[in-house]
Protein backbone atom coordinates (compact mmCIF):
# COMPACT_ATOMS: atom_id res chain seq x y z
CA UNK A 1 0.00 0.00 0.00
CA UNK A 2 1.84 3.11 -0.89
CA UNK A 3 -0.79 5.36 1.02
CA UNK A 4 -2.23 6.94 -2.52
CA UNK A 5 -6.08 5.87 -2.82
CA UNK A 6 -8.03 6.56 -5.73
CA UNK A 7 -12.17 6.89 -6.28
CA UNK A 8 -13.54 4.98 -8.04
CA UNK A 9 -11.32 2.25 -9.14
CA UNK A 10 -13.65 1.56 -11.97
CA UNK A 11 -15.89 3.74 -14.22
CA UNK A 12 -18.10 2.23 -17.03
CA UNK A 13 -19.97 5.22 -18.99
CA UNK A 14 -21.42 6.35 -22.19
CA UNK A 15 -20.08 8.44 -24.75
CA UNK A 16 -20.91 11.86 -24.29
CA UNK A 17 -21.26 11.66 -20.54
CA UNK A 18 -19.01 13.60 -18.00
CA UNK A 19 -16.90 11.64 -15.19
CA UNK A 20 -15.05 12.92 -12.06
CA UNK A 21 -12.27 10.89 -10.44
CA UNK A 22 -10.82 11.39 -6.89
CA UNK A 23 -7.09 11.00 -5.78
CA UNK A 24 -6.11 10.96 -2.24
CA UNK A 25 -2.50 11.37 -1.99
CA UNK A 26 0.24 10.19 0.58
CA UNK A 27 -0.81 13.20 3.21
CA UNK A 28 1.83 16.37 3.63
CA UNK A 29 2.92 16.68 0.36
CA UNK A 30 2.56 19.32 -1.78
CA UNK A 31 3.47 17.86 -5.09
CA UNK A 32 0.76 15.82 -7.10
CA UNK A 33 0.61 14.14 -10.40
CA UNK A 34 -1.88 12.64 -12.96
CA UNK A 35 -0.74 10.50 -15.38
CA UNK A 36 -2.76 8.12 -18.45
CA UNK A 37 -2.25 4.70 -19.43
CA UNK A 38 -3.83 3.07 -22.55
CA UNK A 39 -3.73 -0.78 -23.05
CA UNK A 40 -0.05 -1.92 -23.62
CA UNK A 41 1.46 1.06 -23.56
CA UNK A 42 3.36 3.03 -20.53
CA UNK A 43 2.00 5.51 -18.34
CA UNK A 44 2.20 9.16 -19.86
CA UNK A 45 1.82 12.50 -17.92
CA UNK A 46 -1.30 14.45 -17.75
CA UNK A 47 -0.37 17.43 -14.96
CA UNK A 48 0.80 17.98 -11.90
CA UNK A 49 0.28 20.47 -8.93
CA UNK A 50 2.22 21.91 -6.64
CA UNK A 51 0.26 22.86 -3.50
CA UNK A 52 -3.45 23.80 -5.17
CA UNK A 53 -1.59 25.06 -8.15
CA UNK A 54 -1.66 23.84 -11.47
CA UNK A 55 1.98 24.28 -12.58
CA UNK A 56 2.54 21.77 -15.78
CA UNK A 57 -0.30 20.52 -18.26
CA UNK A 58 0.64 18.00 -21.17
CA UNK A 59 -0.71 18.60 -25.14
CA UNK A 60 -2.64 15.14 -23.84
CA UNK A 61 -5.04 17.37 -21.29
CA UNK A 62 -7.84 18.91 -24.22
CA UNK A 63 -9.89 21.55 -23.44
CA UNK A 64 -12.73 18.18 -21.97
CA UNK A 65 -9.92 17.64 -19.32
CA UNK A 66 -10.02 19.43 -16.19
CA UNK A 67 -8.19 19.06 -12.72
CA UNK A 68 -8.00 20.33 -9.29
CA UNK A 69 -6.94 20.53 -6.13
CA UNK A 70 -8.94 23.47 -4.34
CA UNK A 71 -7.24 23.04 -0.70
CA UNK A 72 -3.81 21.26 -1.87
CA UNK A 73 -4.75 17.96 -0.53
CA UNK A 74 -7.06 15.69 -2.45
CA UNK A 75 -7.67 16.20 -6.49
CA UNK A 76 -10.34 15.87 -8.91
CA UNK A 77 -9.99 15.02 -12.62
CA UNK A 78 -13.05 15.36 -14.41
CA UNK A 79 -13.57 14.41 -18.23
CA UNK A 80 -16.22 16.23 -19.90
CA UNK A 81 -18.27 14.98 -23.13
CA UNK A 82 -16.35 11.55 -22.94
CA UNK A 83 -15.23 9.52 -26.04
CA UNK A 84 -13.85 6.67 -26.84
CA UNK A 85 -10.47 7.62 -26.72
CA UNK A 86 -10.62 8.23 -22.82
CA UNK A 87 -10.86 5.31 -22.38
CA UNK A 88 -7.71 3.96 -20.35
CA UNK A 89 -6.48 3.50 -16.49
CA UNK A 90 -5.86 7.38 -14.94
CA UNK A 91 -3.28 7.40 -11.86
CA UNK A 92 -2.16 9.38 -9.77
CA UNK A 93 1.31 10.09 -8.04
CA UNK A 94 2.23 11.27 -5.12
CA UNK A 95 6.04 11.83 -4.74
CA UNK A 96 8.35 10.93 -1.24
CA UNK A 97 11.72 12.15 -1.45
CA UNK A 98 13.34 13.81 -4.22
CA UNK A 99 11.53 12.14 -7.07
CA UNK A 100 10.40 8.67 -5.96
CA UNK A 101 6.65 8.64 -7.48
CA UNK A 102 4.30 6.41 -5.26
CA UNK A 103 1.64 5.62 -7.77
CA UNK A 104 -2.18 5.00 -6.72
CA UNK A 105 -4.33 2.07 -7.69
CA UNK A 106 -5.25 3.89 -10.07
CA UNK A 107 -8.85 4.11 -12.37
CA UNK A 108 -10.39 2.04 -14.78
CA UNK A 109 -12.30 4.15 -17.30
CA UNK A 110 -14.54 2.67 -20.06
CA UNK A 111 -16.35 4.70 -22.57
CA UNK A 112 -19.02 2.75 -24.57
CA UNK B 1 5.00 10.53 -27.36
CA UNK B 2 7.37 8.31 -25.27
CA UNK B 3 10.94 8.86 -25.35
CA UNK B 4 12.30 6.11 -23.91
CA UNK B 5 12.84 2.88 -25.73
CA UNK B 6 12.34 -0.23 -23.58
CA UNK B 7 13.72 -4.20 -24.38
CA UNK B 8 12.80 -6.66 -24.64
CA UNK B 9 8.79 -6.04 -25.08
CA UNK B 10 8.28 -9.41 -23.54
CA UNK B 11 10.04 -12.53 -21.80
CA UNK B 12 8.95 -15.82 -21.67
CA UNK B 13 11.53 -17.68 -19.23
CA UNK B 14 11.78 -20.78 -16.76
CA UNK B 15 11.86 -20.33 -13.14
CA UNK B 16 15.54 -19.81 -11.69
CA UNK B 17 16.99 -18.17 -15.04
CA UNK B 18 18.24 -14.98 -14.38
CA UNK B 19 16.54 -11.84 -16.43
CA UNK B 20 17.81 -8.34 -18.28
CA UNK B 21 16.12 -5.67 -19.77
CA UNK B 22 17.04 -1.94 -20.90
CA UNK B 23 16.18 1.21 -21.56
CA UNK B 24 17.68 3.65 -24.04
CA UNK B 25 16.50 7.18 -24.42
CA UNK B 26 17.83 9.84 -27.18
CA UNK B 27 18.12 12.78 -24.26
CA UNK B 28 19.96 12.70 -21.33
CA UNK B 29 17.93 11.71 -18.08
CA UNK B 30 18.51 12.92 -14.15
CA UNK B 31 16.83 9.87 -12.66
CA UNK B 32 16.22 6.76 -13.71
CA UNK B 33 13.24 5.11 -12.18
CA UNK B 34 12.09 0.89 -12.42
CA UNK B 35 8.13 -0.19 -11.68
CA UNK B 36 6.68 -3.44 -11.66
CA UNK B 37 2.91 -3.43 -12.37
CA UNK B 38 0.16 -6.18 -12.37
CA UNK B 39 -3.16 -5.99 -14.21
CA UNK B 40 -5.46 -3.60 -12.72
CA UNK B 41 -3.22 -1.73 -10.29
CA UNK B 42 -0.97 1.25 -10.34
CA UNK B 43 2.91 0.71 -10.86
CA UNK B 44 5.20 -0.46 -7.78
CA UNK B 45 8.06 1.61 -7.34
CA UNK B 46 10.83 -1.09 -7.22
CA UNK B 47 14.91 1.27 -7.49
CA UNK B 48 15.63 4.64 -7.90
CA UNK B 49 19.11 5.36 -9.66
CA UNK B 50 20.27 9.38 -9.19
CA UNK B 51 23.74 9.49 -10.30
CA UNK B 52 25.64 8.13 -13.49
CA UNK B 53 27.06 5.17 -13.13
CA UNK B 54 24.78 3.84 -9.83
CA UNK B 55 24.44 0.48 -9.14
CA UNK B 56 21.29 -0.44 -6.42
CA UNK B 57 19.94 -3.51 -5.20
CA UNK B 58 16.92 -4.75 -3.94
CA UNK B 59 16.75 -8.11 -2.90
CA UNK B 60 16.76 -10.24 -6.44
CA UNK B 61 16.81 -6.83 -8.17
CA UNK B 62 19.83 -5.09 -9.45
CA UNK B 63 19.82 -1.70 -11.80
CA UNK B 64 21.70 0.69 -12.81
CA UNK B 65 22.02 3.99 -14.89
CA UNK B 66 24.27 4.42 -17.38
CA UNK B 67 27.51 6.20 -17.60
CA UNK B 68 25.89 8.20 -20.74
CA UNK B 69 22.99 8.80 -18.83
CA UNK B 70 20.89 7.90 -21.96
CA UNK B 71 19.83 4.18 -20.25
CA UNK B 72 19.84 2.27 -17.50
CA UNK B 73 19.04 -1.45 -17.26
CA UNK B 74 17.32 -3.81 -14.44
CA UNK B 75 18.42 -7.48 -13.79
CA UNK B 76 16.23 -10.09 -11.95
CA UNK B 77 18.33 -13.08 -10.44
CA UNK B 78 16.86 -16.48 -9.61
CA UNK B 79 12.98 -15.40 -11.36
CA UNK B 80 10.52 -17.24 -9.47
CA UNK B 81 6.41 -17.26 -10.31
CA UNK B 82 5.28 -13.87 -8.23
CA UNK B 83 8.31 -11.77 -10.74
CA UNK B 84 5.70 -11.90 -13.78
CA UNK B 85 4.09 -8.52 -13.98
CA UNK B 86 5.07 -5.42 -16.92
CA UNK B 87 8.16 -3.54 -15.57
CA UNK B 88 8.60 -0.13 -16.92
CA UNK B 89 11.18 2.00 -16.61
CA UNK B 90 10.66 6.38 -16.62
CA UNK B 91 13.30 9.04 -16.15
CA UNK B 92 13.14 12.27 -15.43
CA UNK B 93 14.33 14.31 -18.18
CA UNK B 94 15.82 17.42 -16.38
CA UNK B 95 15.99 19.10 -12.84
CA UNK B 96 13.29 22.13 -14.45
CA UNK B 97 11.39 19.80 -16.10
CA UNK B 98 8.60 19.81 -12.40
CA UNK B 99 10.02 16.06 -11.94
CA UNK B 100 7.06 14.48 -14.54
CA UNK B 101 8.04 11.20 -15.36
CA UNK B 102 8.35 9.73 -19.40
CA UNK B 103 7.67 6.06 -18.97
CA UNK B 104 8.79 3.23 -21.39
CA UNK B 105 6.99 1.04 -23.29
CA UNK B 106 7.22 -1.69 -20.84
CA UNK B 107 8.85 -5.37 -20.39
CA UNK B 108 6.43 -7.98 -19.97
CA UNK B 109 7.93 -11.02 -17.71
CA UNK B 110 6.14 -14.24 -17.97
CA UNK B 111 7.55 -16.93 -15.48
CA UNK B 112 7.36 -20.89 -16.37
CA UNK B 113 7.35 -22.83 -13.36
Amino acid sequence: DTGVSQNPRHKITKRGQNVTFRCDPISEHNRLYWYRQTLGQGPEFLTYFQNEAQLEKSRLLSDRFSAERPKGSFSTLEIQRTEQGDSAMYLCASPQGYNEQFFGPGTRLTVL
Amino acid sequence: GQQLNQSPQSMFIQEGEDVSMNCTSSSIFNTWLWYKQDPGEGPVLLIALYKAGELTSNGRLTAQFGITRKDSFLNISASIPSDVGIYFCAGQPNANAGNMLTFGGGTRLMVKP
